[in-house]
């Protein structure tokens, strides 16, 4: 079953220029992460942000949970030509790892 | 860090015939594994959720006769595409947690699967 909804579907942007891109989900959750996938690759593990926390950073990655809207976004500050790729929001409901992904973002940034 | 291999990357079969994809942990046990499918341009979909020494547990539309899913050991698990057709053609990845404490569930490559 798909939990997920992301928006927007398609993002096209310049170098340089932030990103960011909405989850919503359907349930309470464990936790929630994010994923990039380049395409007819496999999945990079992005950030892992848990239910009791509203807000992470790792690096250029900023992403914050607001569980009362259900609903999440993942920033990209400054981005380059190489964060071109899907992004994926995928939650965990179980605590065990039982991931349930959201419909996706594919993300270009244009030099 | 952990890592989990999957083989083949790439498998072309023919209408009818079976093929197997492996799942591997190469540096972590893994008592649960999951199994994910990806139509192109689309999100992944679950398709099972593989436990060691006991039967799999399958989502809900997802044939348990027709995707046959093994996990032997605690770093092996298997998925087999019995009697394979071409709309079976797909991206298929599976995922295995360390069980460390940073929750972090690690994926495979994935295996494209082109039924002709």
């Amino acid at each position: 079953s798909q939990q997920g909804e992301e928006d927007p579907q398609a993002l096209s942007i310049q170098e340089g220029e932030n990103a960011t891109m909405n989850c919503s989900y359907k349930t309470s959750i464990n936790n929630l992460q994010w994923y990039r996938q380049n395409s007819g690759r496999g999945l990079v593990h992005l950030i892992l942000i848990r239910s009791n926390e509203r807000e992470k950073h790792s690096g250029r990655l900023r992403v914050t949970l607001d569980t009362s809207k259900k609903s999440s976004s993942l920033l990209i500050t400054a981005s380059r030509a190489a964060d071109t790729a899907s992004y994926f929001c995928a939650t965990d409901d179980t605590g065990f790892q039982k991931l349930v992904f959201g419909t996706g973002t594919r993300l270009l940034v244009s030099p | 860090g952990a890592v989990v291999s999957q083989h083949p990357s790439r498998v072309i079969c023919k209408s009818g015939t079976s093929v197997k994809i492996e799942c591997r942990s190469l540096d972590f046990q893994a008592t649960t594994m999951f199994w994910y499918r990806q139509f192109p341009k689309q999100s992944l979909m679950l398709m099972a959720t593989s436990n060691e020494g006991s039967k799999a547990t399958y989502e809900q539309g997802v044939e348990k006769d027709k995707f046959l899913i093994n996990h032997a050991s605690l770093t092996l698990s298997t998925l087999t595409v019995t009697s394979a057709h071409p709309e079976d053609s797909s991206f298929y990845i599976c995922s295995a947690s360390d069980g460390g404490s940073g929750n972090t569930i690690y994926f495979g490559e994935g295996s494209w699967l082109t039924v002709v």
